[in-house]
């Protein structure tokens, strides 16, 4: 079957910086997504991955290995607004988007 | 331009009973998809309209129908209410995700059902 495995819920410090990983199994590969949800709202895109390497947007980073069948979201100088879940989904071979449950990040002052 | 609208935001049902959601994509946006959401559970996929046809569908009884008209507004329709229904509706549209490249999703509010 697919999965997608990601921790249920991470806390982190105000100003520093925390990586959240994603693990997946699925049946072939065309992209990693990353959204962020905050509690009581619709999820929001951050990032994509097709290929293996990372990518930089901001404060958000985002990595792919596609070979490990791994890629990670890094936050950095974080703030108590990036409290929030964050849910990573592969599109698997046929373009369907298979989703983790998502981490809940909880930012402390 | 303005977003994905679902409607209605939130609503209670009595078990037996149907629902009829509704979402409206961004304009443009010719693929629509469906999610439920429950607490631990992540977005599972419920089906995928574009261009009035289902081209996808997630593994939910046959109570949970769809259906997409001309001008790519959507509706679900969950029948015979059961208690475990109870969850948050996402409808998400895209240019179309079934393509290489990004065609990230561009979700709704959502609509929360409560079935009692």
């Amino acid at each position: 079957g697919q999965n997608i495995d990601q921790p249920t819920e991470m806390t982190a410090t105000e100003g520093a910086i925390v990586q959240i990983n994603c693990t997946y199994q699925t049946s072939g590969f065309n992209g990693l997504f990353w959204y962020q949800q905050h509690a009581g709202e619709a999820p929001t895109f951050l990032s994509y991955n097709v290929l293996d390497g990372l990518e930089e947007k901001g404060r958000f980073s985002s990595f792919l290995s596609r070979s490990k069948g791994y890629s990670y979201l890094l936050l950095k100088e974080l703030q108590m607004k990036d409290s929030a879940s964050y849910l990573c989904a592969v599109k698997d071979s046929n373009y369907q988007l298979i989703w983790g449950a998502g981490t809940k990040l909880i930012i402390k002052p | 331009k303005a977003g994905v609208t679902q409607t209605p935001r939130y609503l209670i049902k009595t078990r037996g009973q149907q629902v009829t959601l509704s979402c409206s994509p961004i304009s443009g946006h010719r693929s629509v998809s469906w999610y439920q959401q429950t607490p631990g559970q992540g977005l599972q996929f419920l089906f995928e309209y574009f261009s009035e046809t289902q081209r996808n569908k997630g593994n939910f009884p046959g109570r949970f129908s769809g259906r997409q008209f001309s001008n790519s507004r959507s509706e679900m329709n969950v029948s015979t209410l059961e208690l475990g229904d109870s969850a948050l509706y996402l409808c998400a549209s895209s240019l179309d995700p079934l393509r290489v490249g990004a065609g990230e999703l561009f979700f709704g509010e959502g609509s929360r059902l409560t079935v009692l």
